[in-house]
């Protein structure tokens, strides 16, 4: 139990472009949903907070307009990085937290993005 | 001060050794404890979950957390080299909105 998948595992694009990526918890409800980024060899830093059917909330720094993040249900979040540029080159990575569990979160396979 | 402090390593040590992975923080009000394995280019995996303090078992795995010292410990009995992999601790308060503060993870090498 407790399995997250994302989709795509691994994107490149143009800069410019925009790139959707989605997180879903495949066996259970996920009230919320957390967006990390890691870079190599570095830890894991959150991104935003997704709650479902609320806007999604942001850490320091985070610029929400370009990274737009959707969670229309209780089993799907997704990330949109728009205007896509070479410094967002990163590993994705998205987590979910079970409604009826406790504090722990489950995370996906991460979503490797690779901007030329 | 970063909240969770954990040493990046790299650790190398030889198959069948007991190794302690290591995380010290600041926030009192931290009562739930996890430990994470990350393998190259992968999500992170749920290991072990504590809540307060005390000792959790499960198989090779040991999880402490001493509250008191604001110091928690991962111990794997009987290293892999499949236990070759990326560390990372991680905690947070009591509110099940609370967010999850990671530390920076510990590079563990098991020499067969």
């Amino acid at each position: 139990g407790a399995v997250v998948s994302q989709h795509p595992s691994r994107v490149i694009c143009k800069s410019g472009t925009s790139v959707k990526i989605e997180c879903r918890s495949l066996d259970f409800q996920a009230t919320t949903m957390f967006w990390y980024r890691q870079f190599p060899k570095q830890s894991l830093m959150l991104m935003a907070t997704s709650n479902e059917g609320s806007k999604a909330t942001y850490e320091q720094g985070v610029e929400k307009d370009k990274f737009l993040i959707n969670h229309a249900s209780l089993t799907l979040s997704t990330l949109t990085v728009t205007s896509a540029h070479p410094e967002d080159s990163s590993f994705y990575i998205c987590s979910a937290r079970d409604v009826g569990g406790y504090n722990e979160q489950f995370f996906g396979p991460g979503t490797r993005l690779t901007v030329l | 001060q970063k909240e969770v402090e954990q040493d990046p390593g790299p650790l190398s040590v030889p198959e069948g050794a007991i190794v302690s992975l290591n995380c010290t923080y600041s926030n009192s009000a931290f009562q739930y404890f996890m430990w994470y394995r990350q393998y190259s280019r992968k999500g992170p995996e749920l290991l072990m979950y504590t809540y307060s303090s005390g000792n959790k078992e499960d198989g090779r795995f040991t999880a402490q957390v001493d509250k008191s010292s604001k110091y928690i410990s991962l111990f794997i009995r009987d290293s892999q080299p499949s236990d070759s992999a990326t560390y990372l601790c991680a905690m947070s308060t009591y509110s099940s909105a609370s967010k999850i503060i990671f530390g920076s993870g510990t590079r563990l090498s098991i020499r067969p």
